[in-house]
């Protein structure tokens, strides 16, 4: 099964600030990585697929990039609503496999 | 309005079954793959198995093969997980999801799952 390593597994940071979450798949992916966002009680949701496609509905503040075993996502501006955990996903190969999450946290 | 309600959840006993359901509205459930998700208490997302349109294929995670079933009746715009031989490993909040090539982009609000004696 490919492994999703996520860094950091958390981070504080204040609103305004640029935030940037790295995911390592332990094998070539091309660009089948997707990122979610999940508040506390709440079910995930979908940010970015394809590695750098923004989701519809999504505000354009969320970013995404890389290919084969290096992804980020970045947030340009934190936002109050932004505080959560990210979750990446890929979908190269069965099993599809999440990585381990980044909890976003209010300085 | 587009959703998916998931049911079914509950307290089970090791070695108990359990069947969860997930109801879909506002949309032809059965014109796309779907998946179970779980997140087990203050964990991460665990994919667990998905099925195609029409039900003729099907993939599971290795923990749970021969145990969990995963299937769909177009008729009733429903997905279903039968859960057999359930470990404490297994609790969980259950999700629902509907893929597009294989991205959840839209997910039930969860079912709770908590197997124990």
């Amino acid at each position: 099964a490919i492994q999703l390593t996520q860094s950091p597994s958390s981070l504080s940071a204040s609103v305004g600030d640029r935030v940037i979450i790295t995911c390592r798949a332990s094998q070539g992916i091309s660009s089948a990585l997707a990122w979610y966002q999940q508040k506390p009680g709440k079910a995930p949701e979908l940010l970015i697929y394809e590695a750098s496609s923004l989701e519809s509905g999504v505000p354009s503040r969320f970013s995404g990039s890389g290919s084969g075993t290096d992804f980020t996502l970045t947030i340009s501006s934190l936002q109050p609503e932004d505080f959560a955990t990210y979750y990446c996903q890929q979908f190269n190969s069965y099993p599809l496999t999440f990585g381990g999450g980044t909890k976003v946290e209010i300085k | 309005e587009v959703q998916l309600v998931e049911s079914g959840g509950g307290l089970v006993q090791p070695g108990g079954s359990l069947r969860l359901s997930c109801a879909a509205s506002g949309f032809t459930f059965s014109s796309y793959w779907a998946s179970w998700v779980r997140q087990a208490p203050g964990r991460g997302l665990e994919w667990v198995a998905n099925i195609n349109q029409d039900g003729g294929e099907k993939y599971y995670v290795d923990s749970v093969k021969g145990r969990f079933t995963i299937s769909r009746d177009t008729a009733k715009n429903s997905l279903y997980l039968q859960m057999n031989s359930l470990r404490a490993e297994d609790t969980a909040v259950y999700y629902c999801a509907r893929e597009l090539v294989w991205v959840f982009g839209l997910w039930g609000q969860g079912t709770l799952v908590s197997v124990s004696s």
